[in-house]
Formats: C-alpha cells, sequence, structure tokens
C-alpha cells in the first residue's frame, strides 16, 4: 500500500493566486512526522515546511502552511499569493515511528506550474 | 557553514563500468542518506549510515549496490557493473546527532544530487 498518495501529478495556477496540494498518508504508528520538499527544475531538493504528529497547531513557513488533518490523515501544502518561482515539483514526505533517525518516505510528487 | 556536498554532479558511465558516488555531510553532521530518485518519481530511500556502521540498509538492491561511510572522509555509494537501469538522480542527506534536551526533529539535509546516466 501507499504510504504518501498525492493525487495531483500537475496544476495550473494563475499567479498571486493560493494552491493547495493535496498530500495523504497511511501509518499506523501513532508517532511520525510530516514534510513538503520543494525540488526546481535545478533539481535540488529544498525543505519547505514540517508537521509533527503530536504537534497541537498547523505548521507555517512564510506563505507556507501545512493544513493538518489527523483523523482524515491529510496534509496538504497550501501555499499563499504564489509566485512564479513557485513553479516545481512539490513532494509530501513521511517519517515513522521515535526513532529520529528513521528514513523519510516520499509520495511521487505533483508538478506545479504558476501562470503569469 | 557549507551544505551538504555531493560529486560529481553528472555521472556518465557505459554499461558493466563501475560508479563512485561521494557524498560530504554538513559539517558536524554524523548521519547520512542516501536516496534514489527515477524519472518521474519521488526520492527512495537506499540506505543510511553512521561513522563506520551502516544503520538500516533496507532500499538497497541486493546485489551490485554497496555503500560506506568512513572515519574519516565522504561517505561513498559504489555500484559495480552499471546497468541502465541504474539512471537515476541519486541524493545525499545528512542530519546532525541527537543532543540531550534537543527538541525531536529529523529534518534531512540534501546535496544537489548525482545524475548517472548508463549508456
Amino acid at each position: 500500500a501507499q504510504k504518501i498518495t498525492q493525487t495531483q501529478p500537475g496544476m495550473f495556477v494563475q499567479e498571486k493566486e493560493a494552491v493547495t496540494l493535496d498530500c495523504t498518508y497511511d501509518t499506523s504508528d501513532p508517532s511520525y512526522g510530516l514534510f513538503w520538499y520543494k525540488q526546481p527544475s535545478s533539481g535540488e531538493m529544498i525543505f519547505l515546511i514540517y508537521q509533527g504528529s503530536y504537534d497541537q497547531q498547523n505548521a507555517t513557513e512564510g506563505r507556507y502552511s501545512l493544513n493538518f488533518q489527523k483523523a482524515r490523515k491529510s496534509a496538504n501544502l497550501v501555499i499563499s499569493a504564489s509566485q512564479l518561482g513557485d513553479s516545481a515539483m512539490y513532494f509530501c514526505a513521511m517519517r515513522e515511528g521515535r526513532v529520529r533517525d528513521d528514513k523519510i518516505i516520499f509520495g511521487k510528487g505533483t508538478r506545479l506550474h504558476i501562470l503569469p | 557553514n557549507a551544505g551538504v556536498m555531493q560529486n560529481p554532479r553528472h555521472l556518465v558511465r557505459r554499461r558493466g563500468q563501475e560508479a563512485r558516488l561521494r557524498c560530504s555531510p554538513m559539517k558536524g553532521h554524523s548521519h547520512v542518506y542516501w536516496y534514489r530518485q527515477l524519472p518521474e518519481e519521488g526520492l527512495k530511500f537506499m540506505v543510511y549510515l553512521q561513522k563506520e556502521n551502516i544503520i538500516d540498509e533496507s532500499g538497497m538492491p541486493k546485489e551490485r549496490f554497496s555503500a560506506e561511510f568512513p572515519k574519516e572522509g565522504p561517505s561513498i555509494l559504489r555500484i559495480q557493473q552499471v546497468v541502465r537501469g541504474d539512471s537515476a538522480a541519486y541524493f545525499c542527506a545528512s542530519s546532525p546527532p541527537e543532543l540531550a534536551g534537543q527538541q525531536y526533529y529529523n529534518e534531512q539535509f540534501f546535496g544537489p544530487g548525482t545524475r548517472l546516466t548508463v549508456l
């Protein structure tokens, strides 16, 4: 079974609009962490935001926020006021378990295109 | 403080040759992870190492692939007798040692990747 599911292979959004990138996850472990990474065309992986399973509030980092709905196992990324530079692949990822050194499991990604 | 360094950035090999990919973690980091990204896919975990120890190699192919992280020097991912299916981007990530009192958080800092092309 897929641990991380990103159902949108590609999205086109007008500049300055808000964007929501979907992510659902599957785990039976009560302790886990959720990540979003951005991969521009240059190829590097850029960490955006992190949400711990026990965090009471949704994580926010500048224009990025994570809409964490634990009961639905959903961790959507919201980008406010999108910019042309936001065009990239976006990966949702999860680390399971209490051991901090556990590997990160990635989804297949969503390619976001911001239109001028 | 330099980030995670990987070299080479691009590597071309013919079928049957060996590929050696290097990763220097961030200063002070003692944990190294290797991931592979096939075209149009997400990253897949391969192996997790600490200095001189392989901690988790559950994602490594059973044959031809090996990894090490010696006491001195970079971590090396070695692919022997490469095949076309090994063509991918290989990313290294590092994280610092856990410190007493530090908030539990597993941010892994990624290098720029090595793009391997097998002809």
